[in-house]
């Protein structure tokens, strides 16, 4: 089955403690994103990734990195977690640049007390 | 500034309501346009590309239509199944620098269909 996997689904944390949200797709994309979902403000692009080791920054960067070694994957790396991190994030793929039809994971709820 | 704006903001239908959702957008250039539902605690789900102005698409009870400034999703005879929150995007086009490969969402707007 086709599908975009996110882990973990819900987390809790602390504010300085370093986590990683993974992402995996099994459907050979070579385009990759990380959205974030804040009530008010609709879905908004974290990074994003055209294919293995190109990554660039989409509208809201700050505080996140990512990494993309293996096409099927595109980690999302909190360093330092902060509450106004506290979001629903979303990993979505497409089969390649250019294109919206994106999939989407299941996404990831993370509270940063 | 590329900006998409849905309205309403939410709309509640008795099952077998006719209506109309509206997606208005500001956008340096258009590459295309996309409808997605998404569902409580789910992921948003593609639905339609609407690349220019007069272009429709069906698909069940929902249509999509596309002009200069707006994009409409109609939903005929809609059913309790049809409830969650539909979102639009746009896409720019390229800018001189490269690639555009964003999209950018409205807020959606939450449908509840009543039995």
């Amino acid at each position: 089955e086709a599908q975009v996997t996110q882990n973990p689904r819900y987390l809790i944390t602390v504010t300085g403690k370093k986590l990683t949200v993974t992402c995996s797709q099994n459907m050979n994309h070579e385009y990759m994103s990380w959205y974030r979902q804040d009530p008010g403000l609709g879905l908004r692009q974290i990074y994003y990734s055209m294919n293995v080791e190109v990554t660039d920054k989409g509208d809201v960067p700050e505080g996140y990195k990512v990494s993309r070694k293996e096409k099927r994957n595109f980690p999302l790396i909190l360093e330092s977690p902060s509450p106004n991190q506290t979001s629903l994030y979303f990993c979505a793929s497409s089969l390649h640049q250019g294109t919206g039809e994106l999939f989407f994971g299941e996404g990831s709820r993370l509270t940063v007390l | 500034e590329d900006q998409v704006t849905q309205s309403p903001e939410a709309l509640r239908l008795q099952e077998g309501e006719s209506s109309s959702l509206n997606c208005s957008y500001t956008v340096s250039g258009l590459r295309g346009l996309f409808w997605y539902r998404q569902d409580p605690g789910k992921g948003p789900e593609f639905l339609f590309t609407l690349y220019s102005a007069g272009e429709e698409k069906e698909k069940e009870r929902l249509k999509a239509t596309l002009t200069k400034k707006e994009s409409f999703l109609h939903i005929t005879a809609p059913k309790p199944e049809d409830s969650a929150t539909y979102l639009c995007a746009v896409q720019p086009s390229r800018t001189p620098q490269g690639g555009s490969e964003k999209l950018v969402f409205g807020k959606g707007t939450k449908l509840t269909v009543n039995p």
